[in-house]
């Protein structure tokens, strides 16, 4: 099966600084998502990306799938983006997606 | 409009009860989705129906995991005989089609069992 790595898996940030989180994945995947668990526990999809890059405000994502990774980029961080992050893949969109261990992020104002 | 319900949000159960856990996907959505997440882990897949159909069942631990969707709406995830090991948060998402991206999740059930 499906095996997903992230890192880092901890990271702490001052309120406006940037970060790039990893998702490395065992095998290729057409259903690639990456999440963001907030504090109280609720699950948000972000993006739906199994292949190029999208962004969303300031966050943006890319997927090198031949390479069998992910990038999650967020920029000028607000301590609203604390939580843990997550990204999940699949070998199809209707099929069940593994997740990683998550990168659990704490901005400080 | 409307998002992803789980009903109890909490439950706790002593070792041997049975639970059900409930959880209201968004409306006319097709596919439906239950995860398990042990504390600082992330979800674990359990099962998926398509409708009423239950495509996959492979994540459910053992057979006293149960899950149902009857009418391809509202489902129920039955557990039987609960063990402490079965603490977790369980999750439910759903998407609008069979063959769709995006899955919304509901809030989490969290069990606890004593």
């Amino acid at each position: 099966g499906i095996q997903v790595e992230q890192s880092p898996p901890d990271l702490i940030l001052q309120e406006g600084a940037n970060s790039t989180l990893r998702c490395n994945f065992s095998d290729s995947v057409n259903n690639l998502q990456w999440f963001h668990q907030n504090p109280w526990g609720q699950l948000i999809n972000l993006f739906y990306i199994p292949s190029g890059t999208k962004q969303n405000g300031r966050l943006s994502a890319t997927t090198v799938a031949t390479e069998r990774y992910s990038l999650l980029y967020i920029s000028s961080s607000q301590t609203t983006d604390s939580g843990v992050y997550f990204c999940a893949g699949g070998y199809s969109s209707a099929s069940k997606i593994i997740f990683g261990s998550g990168t659990r992020l704490s901005i400080r104002p | 409009g409307a998002g992803v319900s789980q009903s109890p949000r909490y439950k706790v159960a002593k070792r041997g009860q049975d639970v059900a856990l409930r959880c209201d996907p968004i409306s006319g959505h097709v596919s439906l989705f239950w995860y398990q997440q042990a504390l600082g882990q992330g979800p674990e897949f359990l099962t998926y129906f398509q409708n009423e159909a239950q495509l996959d069942k492979s994540g459910l631990p053992s057979d006293r995991f149960f899950a149902e969707r009857p009418e391809g709406s509202v489902s129920t995830l039955k557990i039987q005989r609960t063990q402490q090991e079965d603490s977790a948060v369980y999750l439910c998402a759903s998407s609008p089609w069979a063959d769709t991206d995006t899955q919304y999740f509901g809030p989490g059930t969290r069990l606890t069992v004593l």
